[in-house]
């Protein structure tokens, strides 16, 4: 089956330090997009990525999707506390029009 | 930001009971989909629709049903819940725009089974 594999699945770092999460596919992907999850709230979208290689950048998050559209990875530079909480990737496979979510990174800051 | 309305939030209940966690939108979406998520762990898609009149199971088999009688509205259902079930259940929107458009999710109903 179409599935997307995302680590690490968790990540501690301190307050300053980068993080990064990457996702896999062992097929092609039309698209992928990327969402944040707080503690007890619910996934909300941050960006979608669409051509092979392309980068994009919110201000200290930078999203990447590979040239051969199967890895993605979003990196954050000099976390701050309110990036805490876990960051899933969701996939779209050419046919089908569903987003298929990887595992989730949950991202911890210790101040 | 997005206009979609779960109810109930939280929800504590007893074996054999039957639930409906209402889903309802205003932005007109034609796409609407239910996930299953269990705290700290990845969204498994369990319904989905089209359309009014559109249902089709998702990729994780669940007991409930559901149904889309109106373009805003897409309840699921529960007739008899045990405690397997407990879980958070998200409902998402999206615009019909083939492949690509973003999820809007509600804030979730919690569903505990005891």
């Amino acid at each position: 089956g179409q599935q997307v594999m995302q680590i690490p699945q968790y990540q501690h770092v301190q307050e300053g330090e980068d993080f990064t999460t990457y996702c896999n596919s062992s097929t092609t992907l039309s698209n992928i997009q990327w969402y944040k999850q707080r503690p007890g709230g619910h996934p909300v979208f941050l960006i979608q990525l669409v051509k092979s290689g392309e980068v994009k950048k919110q201000k200290r998050l930078t999203f990447q999707f590979g040239e051969a559209k199967k890895n993605s990875s979003l990196h954050i530079t000099a976390t701050q506390t309110t990036d805490v909480g876990t960051y899933f990737c969701a996939g779209v496979y050419f046919g089908n029009e569903k987003l298929t979510f990887g595992t989730g990174t949950r991202l911890t800051i210790i101040p | 930001e997005a206009d979609i309305y779960q109810t109930p939030r939280y929800l504590v209940i007893g074996t054999g009971k039957k639930i409906t966690l209402e889903c309802s939108q205003t932005m007109g979406h034609d796409k609407m989909y239910w996930y299953q998520q269990d705290p700290g762990m990845e969204l498994h898609l369990i319904h989905y629709s089209y359309g009014v009149n559109s249902t089709e199971k998702g990729d994780l088999s669940s007991e409930s049903t559901v149904s889309r009688i109106r373009t805003e509205h897409f309840p699921l259902t529960l007739e008899s819940a045990r405690p397997s079930h407990t879980s958070q259940y998200l409902c998402a929107t999206r615009r019909r725009t083939g492949d690509t458009g973003e999820l809007f999710f509600g804030e979730g109903s919690r569903l505990t089974v005891l």
